[in-house]
C-alpha cells in the first residue's frame, strides 16, 4: 500500500541554522500539507500546497518558513533560521482531494 | 474559525471493555469531514475512522464506531472489545470541505488499556 515517507526521522540542529525537511507524498496525490506537533501538545496546521503554490497557511508559517515541490515527487519544508521553539515533530500529509489526509511518520526536529 | 475540543485529557479502560472518547467541534462550513486519528508512542498519525457531515449514518470500522450528532456538533469515538494495542493518544480532527482541506485538531485524549 502506498505511503507518505519523510526524511530524516530525526534532525538535530543549532539555533540559527537552516534545516530542510523532506517528504515524498503518495504519487497520485495533489494536495500536500505540513503540520507540527510540539511535544505534549496538539497537532497544528502549518501550510497547504496545491497546484505548485501555497493555498493556505497559518499564522505560525511566517517568513522563516518556506515550502517547495522541486520535482514531481518531493515536497520540502525549509526553516531558514531555526529557533529553540521550532523544536517539534513535523508531519507531512497528502491527499487526492480535500478529505482524508495520509500522514507520514514525521521528522523530529531538535534545536539546540 | 474552526475549533475542536476534546474535554477528556485521559481515559482508561479494561481490556475487552468498551470506552467512549468525546469530541465537540465548531465550524461555519456546511460541507466538512470529521476524523479520529490514533497516535501511538512512535508518534505516527494513523487514521482510525472518518465521517462525512452530509451522511446521517454513523461510520464504523470493525471495533471502532462513532456517534455523530450534527446538531449538537458532537463526534464521539466508541472502541469496543478494547485491546492492549489500542493504547495511544487519540485526536479528533475537523476538515472543511470547501477549503483546501486543512485539518484542525483537538488537544488529544490519552487512552490507557489495563490488562
Amino acid at each position: 500500500e502506498p505511503e507518505v515517507t519523510q526524511t530524516p526521522s530525526h534532525q538535530v540542529t543549532q539555533m540559527g541554522q537552516e534545516v530542510i525537511l523532506r517528504c515524498v507524498p503518495i504519487s497520485n496525490h495533489l494536495y500536500f500539507y505540513w503540520y507540527r506537533q510540539i511535544l505534549g501538545q496538539k497537532v497544528e496546521f502549518l501550510v497547504s500546497f496545491y497546484n505548485n503554490e501555497i493555498s493556505e497557511k497559518s499564522e505560525i508559517f511566517d517568513d522563516q518558513f518556506s515550502v517547495e515541490r522541486p520535482d514531481g515527487s518531493n515536497f520540502t519544508l525549509k526553516i531558514r533560521s531555526t529557533k529553540l521553539e521550532d523544536s517539534a515533530m513535523y508531519f507531512c500529509a497528502s491527499t487526492t482531494r480535500p478529505g482524508t489526509q495520509y500522514f507520514g511518520p514525521g521528522t523530529r526536529l531538535t534545536v539546540l | 474559525a474552526q475549533t475542536v475540543t476534546q474535554s477528556q485529557p485521559e481515559m482508561s479502560v479494561q481490556e475487552a471493555e468498551t470506552v467512549t472518547l468525546s469530541c465537540t467541534y465548531d465550524t461555519s462550513e456546511s460541507d466538512y469531514y470529521l476524523f479520529w486519528y490514533k497516535q501511538p508512542p512512535s508518534r505516527q498519525m494513523i487514521l482510525v475512522i472518518r465521517q462525512e457531515a452530509y451522511k446521517q449514518q454513523n461510520a464504523t470500522e470493525n471495533r471502532f464506531s462513532v456517534n455523530f450528532q450534527k446538531a449538537a456538533k458532537s463526534f464521539s469515538l466508541k472502541i469496543s472489545d478494547s485491546q492492549l494495542g489500542d493504547a495511544a493518544m487519540y485526536f479528533c480532527a475537523l476538515g472543511g470541505g470547501t477549503s483546501y482541506g486543512k485539518l484542525t485538531f483537538g488537544q488529544g485524549t490519552i487512552l490507557t488499556v489495563h490488562p
